[in-house]
């Protein structure tokens, strides 16, 4: 079965620090895909990035960046210069496709909540 | 304005009464599914959908039933809502190629409270 960790349940960090959040996973599957969500307070899910398996290269998009690491089953999330912005529940999810019709279920870590401090 | 709704957004219910939650996207998409929320425990999938009549448990399906007879919605039924189902409740959509999964698209959410 599928699994997504994401150890830091809080983190805070005073403004302009760079963070890290963790997230884990386990899979059996040799194709998958991770997702990275962001919950602000106001309450609703935004996309942030997809990655799949095959595709090790880490990613840039402005302040963000994301290091994937299948030896470690890792996708891990840095937010560089943090800003009180950046303040949310983050969550990272995992796909995988099975059966001939490719369904596709997917499974959230926990979540991690970050406090960003002016 | 491309978008996931969902009704009621808040509800109140008694235990053992039925209800459902519907949900709709206008992007033709053909992945559709439900999760609920819960402090703790992140987002978790109760049932999707690969496409019209094409469903499937996700990992928390007791209780719950599910339907697709059209591509732009997805309702989510409580037959008899226990008070262990108050939760907040959200719908996705995304589209769909031949097996790869594509970002999702959230509604606002149900707070769901069973008394």
């Amino acid at each position: 079965a599928q699994k997504v960790t994401q150890a830091q349940t809080e983190i805070s960090v005073v403004e302009k620090e760079d963070v890290t959040l963790d997230c884990v996973y386990e899979t059996r599957d040799t194709t998958y895909y991770l997702f990275w969500y962001k919950q602000p307070p106001s309450g609703e899910l935004v996309f942030l990035i997809r990655r799949n398996s095959f595709d090790e290269q880490n990613e840039i998009s402005g302040r963000y960046s994301w290091n994937f690491q299948k030896s470690t089953s890792s996708f891990n999330f840095t937010i560089t210069a943090s800003q009180v912005v950046d303040s949310a529940v983050y969550f990272c999810a995992l796909s995988e496709s099975y059966g001939s019709g490719g369904y596709q279920k997917v499974t959230f870590g926990i979540g991690t909540k970050l406090q960003v401090i002016p | 304005e491309a978008q996931v709704t969902q009704n009621p957004r808040y509800l109140i219910t008694v235990t053992g009464k039925k209800l459902t939650v519907t949900c709709s996207q206008n992007m033709n998409h053909e992945y559709m599914s439900w999760y609920r929320q819960d402090p703790g425990l992140g987002l978790r999938q109760i049932y999707y959908s690969m496409n019209v009549e094409v469903t499937d448990k996700g990992d928390v399906p007791e209780g719950y039933k599910v339907s697709r007879k059209e591509k732009r919605n997805f309702p989510l039924i409580l037959e008899s809502p226990s008070p262990n189902q108050t939760s907040l409740y959200f719908c996705a959509s995304s589209r769909q190629g031949q097996g790869i999964p594509y970002e999702q698209y959230f509604g606002p959410g149900t707070r769901l409270t069973v008394t």
